[in-house]
């Protein structure tokens, strides 16, 4: 069974420009968080979406936002790049994201802000 | 969520057992413990997940103390390919949604 999967695996931008990363949950996985790791740092909780709804906002500023498709695959959109957004971006999938699921993460997106 | 404490980094040699404990005080009743391992440049992935007592599976066991103000993820006769970072997590059933990462353990294993 194909796990999460993530596009792209790498990324280079300038300061200023948008950025979007994009998820694959896996089959029947109906929940879907983003996470954002810096380098010697453990993830931090970005947003979780269930059934196209938001669920959970971590604290980070406006310029990140997101969505969920009907087939639940996200998007994490990132406007107005700063040096410091440069990290891996992590996206977990589970059932309903409700419980003790198990989250499933994906490979990551690292992303590198010049 | 309860916060968790849990120590920077270990060393080990192959073929030995390590145990990393992570305490964590505040822990509600109705949360589980719950430990990931990370390599380098990859998500995280689910080892072991407990509430009370002791539960094991085919990669680690998890023993948790009757007060469940600390617990311990112990992996046996660890090799090279165990080297990488431990999180021990809190998951709430209400707030479950949201893992809360701390720095992890970094392991090293030794030939």
């Amino acid at each position: 069974d194909a796990g999460v999967t993530q596009s792209p695996t790498h990324l280079i931008k300038t300061r200023g420009q948008q950025v979007t990363l994009r998820c694959s949950p896996i089959s029947g996985h109906k929940s879907v968080s983003w996470y954002q790791q810096v380098l010697g740092q453990g993830p931090q909780f970005i947003f979780q979406y269930y059934e196209k709804e938001e669920r959970g906002r971590g604290n980070f500023p406006d310029r990140f936002s997101a969505r969920q498709f009907p087939n639940y695959s996200s998007e994490l959109n990132v406007n107005a790049l700063l040096l410091g957004d440069s990290a891996l971006y992590l996206c977990a999938s589970s059932l309903q994201g409700v419980g003790q699921e198990t989250q499933y993460f994906g490979p990551g997106t690292r992303l590198l802000v010049l | 969520l309860a916060k968790t404490t849990q120590p920077i980094s270990m060393d080990s040699y192959e073929g030995q057992e390590v145990n990393i404990t992570c305490s964590h005080n505040n822990i509600a009743t109705n949360d589980y413990i719950t430990w990931y391992q990370q390599f380098p440049s990859q998500g995280p992935r689910f080892i072991i997940q407990g509430y009370k007592t002791k539960v094991t599976n085919e990669v680690a066991s998890l023993f948790i103390p009757a007060d469940r103000k600390s617990s311990t993820l112990s992996l046996p006769r660890v090799s090279l390919s165990d080297t990488a970072v431990y999180y021990c997590l809190v998951v709430g059933v209400d707030s479950s949604y949201k893992l809360i990462f701390g720095s992890g353990t970094r392991l090293l294993v030794r030939p």
